[in-house]
């Protein structure tokens, strides 16, 4: 079965500007969830979207957010990046059998 | 914060059987136990889960203590592959929605040749 995709796989930007990142989710499957990655804080929720609705969120500023479509593909942006935001940003699609991750979007602020 | 505690890390000899515990003292009793894991660079994978019974895949084997405080999961034939952090969580599974996963430290575990 095809896996979660998330592009792009790398990613450099400049405090201040902001990014948008992307997940498309295993076929059929309606969640989409977003984790942020860093040495330091390790593995961190940041949100879940169902059918179009986010249903959980992490502790994480408002500069944080996303969004999910009709095709359950899901979309995070950040805004006035800063350079703390620098990680690994994982998204997953889960049953209540188990998540499934994608290979992450490395963002490294400068 | 994460209701589980790990050791940080641990060796196992290429061809040996891995054992890693988790003591979570705290569970709940809807609360069941996932193992996860990360290699390098790459998204966690999930491994097994279990609520109390023992439960055995293609992957590993999940033991849970009949009081539900701890558990080791055990990879029978570790390779230099199984190199990675390993992750116990603990979480409600709902079939309506998912709850979070809330990640700790895990444990560092090292295959040696």
């Amino acid at each position: 079965k095809a896996g979660v995709t998330q592009t792009p796989r790398y990613l450099i930007k400049t405090r201040g500007q902001q990014v948008t990142l992307s997940c498309s989710p295993i076929s059929g499957h309606r969640s989409v969830s977003w984790y942020q990655q860093t040495p330091g804080q390790g593995l961190q929720f940041l949100f879940e979207y169902f059918s179009e609705t986010q249903r959980n969120k992490g502790n994480f500023p408002g500069r944080f957010s996303g969004r999910q479509f009709s095709n359950s593909r899901s979309e995070m942006n950040v805004s006035t990046l800063e350079l703390g935001d620098s990680a690994l940003y994982l998204c997953a699609t889960g049953t209540d059998y188990g998540y499934t991750f994608g290979s992450g979007t490395r963002l490294t602020v400068v | 914060d994460a209701k589980t505690t790990q050791p940080p890390s641990m060796d196992c000899a290429e061809g040996r059987a891995a054992n890693l515990p988790c003591n979570h003292s705290t569970i709940s009793g809807n609360e069941y136990v996932y193992w996860y894991r990360q290699i390098h660079s790459q998204g966690p994978q999930y491994i097994i889960h279990g609520l109390k019974n023992n439960e055995t895949n293609e992957m590993a084997s999940l033991i849970i203590t009949e009081d539900r405080k701890s558990s080791t999961l055990i990879l029978p034939h570790a390779t230099l592959r199984d190199t990675a952090v390993y992750y116990c969580i603990v979480r409600v599974r709902q079939f309506s929605g998912n709850t979070p996963l809330v990640f700790g430290k895990g444990t560092r575990l090292s295959v040696i040749a």
